[in-house]
């Protein structure tokens, strides 16, 4: 049973636009919450991250929201760049200390278009 | 951000042979490594939890004597797949941690490997 969901695989966006990915948990015991950004071949890139005890976090284009109580958060990109174009995943963190441990979701394929 | 080295970046064996990937934090001690696996057009698998100085903790469903974790020092882990099969074929990914505030778990930059 998957933890932590993304639905869309895929999101199509014209460039300048807003780009939205979701993305879905189970587990009430996650602590925090990540966004990376992956390329073909290529290990994921951290993006952005929020803390459980936080509802928003904002880093220049990146937004993430989190909503506890629907156990779904959300990563906004605004304006939207053909380089964002990349698979995008969501992880939340498990457990505490040196034995913490990161649960992935299945990825959303962003494309933003010229 | 902190770098994580992984080695080599793609590697091609022959059936039933073993294969060595290494993963080195270049500019921080890391006391947790992970490995993870990602099929295609899947999500990142996590395969296993390793600090330094002691055994792996690996994932259900993972063979331990098939994918040996080593974490011997607090810059290098290495993963070696024994006795490859074509089904081991796959991309691996290695990230390391330097402490639990350390969020981020920088990754490297991963290693297909191909069974023939």
């Amino acid at each position: 049973d998957q933890q932590v969901k993304q639905n869309s695989p895929s999101l199509s966006v014209q460039e300048g636009r807003i780009s939205i990915l979701n993305c879905d948990y189970t587990n009430s015991m996650f602590d925090y919450f990540l966004w990376y950004k992956k390329y073909p071949a290529e290990g994921p890139t951290f993006l952005i991250s929020i803390s459980s005890i936080k509802d928003k976090n904002e880093d220049g284009r990146f937004t993430v929201f989190l909503n506890k109580s629907a156990k779904h958060l959300s990563l906004h990109i605004v304006p939207s760049q053909p380089g964002d174009s990349a698979v995008y995943f969501c992880a939340a963190r498990e457990g505490m200390d040196s034995s913490y441990k990161l649960i992935f979701g299945s990825g959303t394929r962003l494309l933003v278009r010229p | 951000g902190a770098v994580v080295s992984q080695h080599p970046s793609w590697v091609i064996c022959k059936s039933g042979t073993s294969v060595k990937i290494e993963c080195r934090s270049l500019d921080f001690q890391a006391t947790t490594m992970f490995w993870y696996r990602q099929f295609p057009k899947q999500s990142l698998m996590l395969m296993a939890t390793s600090n330094e100085g002691s055994k792996a903790t690996y994932e259900q469903g993972v063979e331990k004597d098939k994918f040996l974790i080593n974490h011997a020092s607090l810059t290098l882990s290495t993963l070696t797949v024994t006795s490859a099969h074509p089904e081991d074929s796959s991309f691996y990914i290695c990230s390391a941690s330097g402490s639990a505030e350390n969020t981020e778990a920088f990754f490297g930059q991963g290693t297909r490997l191909t069974v023939v």
